[in-house]
């Protein structure tokens, strides 16, 4: 079973730039997340995607973070214009259903260093 | 907002030795996770509990629900290389219905 697809790997911008990352989920879970890990915490949510409606989205720096998920299955997070302290690894992850949201499968995460 | 502490920050073993590391908070959860984490890759799931007072183990792991739901522990048994990275609990408020909060993450390193 293919896991969670996240590309690029790694990303260099300078400040004030856009940035843009994609995810594919697992096949067939509905519920795709973002997370930011900040170097040597642990992930905090971004935001949460039931199918293509947005579950969660609280703790997502609204000003310059968006992400969408259009069709219900990938996703795209973007960050206009980027910050010095967004430089982090962002994970997506999936989980296969609702009701057990607790089990995530995580992709490789894209490691965003903005200079 | 909530927030998990989690201890040690780090550590350092040799090889064959037990680990016990723990996780605490100041609000009660109702279900409590551990993963792990190693360089370059995403968390992966090791253990879920979801009864205070559990234990549940997986292979040479071993973790438990505390039973005032807000603690939990892990101990891994007989130590090996491939053990290391750095191990995250995670606590969720209500079952399927609430964001999980992670911890900052106990980082082991092993001594061949």
């Amino acid at each position: 079973e293919a896991g969670v697809a996240q590309s690029p790997r790694y990303k260099i911008i300078e400040k004030r730039q856009s940035v843009a990352f994609w995810c594919n989920p697992i096949s067939g879970h509905a519920t795709l997340y973002w997370y930011q890990q900040i170097l040597g915490q642990g992930p905090k949510l971004l935001i949460q995607f039931q199918n293509n409606g947005v579950v969660d989205d609280s703790q997502l720096p609204k000003d310059r973070f968006s992400a969408e998920r259009l069709k219900g299955v990938d996703s795209t997070l973007k960050i206009q214009p980027a910050k010095l302290e967004d430089s982090a690894v962002y994970l997506c992850a999936s989980s296969p259903l609702p009701e057990h949201n607790e089990k995530l499968f995580f992709g490789s995460g894209t490691q965003l260093s903005v200079l | 907002g909530q927030q998990l502490n989690q201890s040690p920050q780090s550590m350092f073993i040799q090889e064959g030795e037990d680990v016990s590391m723990n996780c605490t908070s100041s609000s009660i959860f109702n279900t409590w996770l551990w993963y792990k984490q190693e360089p370059g890759e995403g968390p992966v799931l090791l253990i879920a509990l979801y009864k205070a007072g559990e234990l549940t183990s997986n292979g040479r792991l071993t973790a438990q629900f505390g039973i005032t739901r807000k603690d939990s522990f892990l101990n891994i048994s007989a130590s090996i290389p491939s053990d290391v990275g750095i191990y995250f609990c995670a606590g969720q408020g209500i079952q399927g219905a609430q964001k999980l909060v992670f911890g900052q993450g106990t980082r082991l390193t092993i001594n061949p």
